[in-house]
């Protein structure tokens, strides 16, 4: 079946611009995860959905940063006057339950973010 | 809160040699402990988890883990590697109630030489 899919796979962008990145879980899953994986860094977990809620947003670096799920399916994170520090590789996951103790997260091939 | 430690950024082995990758974690409890693989331009593949029960962990592609509390840690290994192995591993802790929240190493590169 279909795996998680984003877009756009590459993002260049000027400094200052607002950026949009989309996630499309796979279908009947219910949590949704976004992650950030800089150069040379681990993951950096960023929020998390159940459905439409977000009940954690704790990981978000900046307020320039949200986002938003609609339909309990499609997820749009979204930066705000972009900032060279905020290139990375923005990954997005998804899992049927809450919980890797209940569900494996099947991660997307992610957005690569570059900010001139 | 949860963290990961992979001490090897870089790991060269030759094809049909054993693979073992190190990944360290600190957890006040037992943890939930993963590992996944990124292949160039594909996202992360979990490669085994390790929830409780049997501290040896069987995973796909041939790889196995093995968890020791005493040490803290959960080392991946592989007998015989396999060019297509080359990739970036990616250790992984979870907590338990709460454990939505991955922390994740900063990975560890196989490089696979014929």
């Amino acid at each position: 079946g279909a795996g998680v899919s984003q877009s756009p796979s590459n993002k260049v962008t000027e400094k200052g611009k607002d950026v949009e990145l989309r996630c499309d879980p796979i279908s009947g899953h219910t949590a949704l995860y976004w992650y950030r994986q800089s150069l040379g860094q681990g993951l950096e977990f960023l929020i998390y959905f159940q459905g439409n809620s977000a009940p954690d947003k704790s990981g978000l670096p900046s307020d320039r940063f949200s986002a938003e799920r609609t339909g309990g399916s499609v997820s749009t994170l979204t930066i705000q006057r972009t900032q060279q520090e905020d290139s990375a590789v923005y990954l997005c996951a998804s899992s049927f339950a809450s919980g890797p103790s209940t569900d494996t997260q099947y991660f997307g091939p992610g957005t690569r973010l570059t900010v001139l | 809160a949860q963290s990961v430690t992979q001490p090897d950024i870089h790991i060269t082995v030759s094809e049909g040699a054993s693979l073992e990758l190190r990944c360290n974690y600190s957890y006040g409890a037992t943890p939930y402990l993963f590992w996944y693989v990124q292949s160039p331009g594909q996202g992360l593949q979990l490669l085994l988890k390790y929830f409780s029960g049997d501290t040896l962990v069987q995973g796909i592609k041939g790889f196995e883990a093995e968890f020791k509390r005493s040490q803290s840690s959960f080392n991946l290994r592989k007998p015989s590697v396999h060019w297509s192995d080359a990739a970036e591993y990616f250790c992984a802790v979870g907590a338990r109630g709460g454990d939505y929240k991955l922390s994740f190493g900063a990975g560890t590169t196989v490089t696979v030489r014929a």
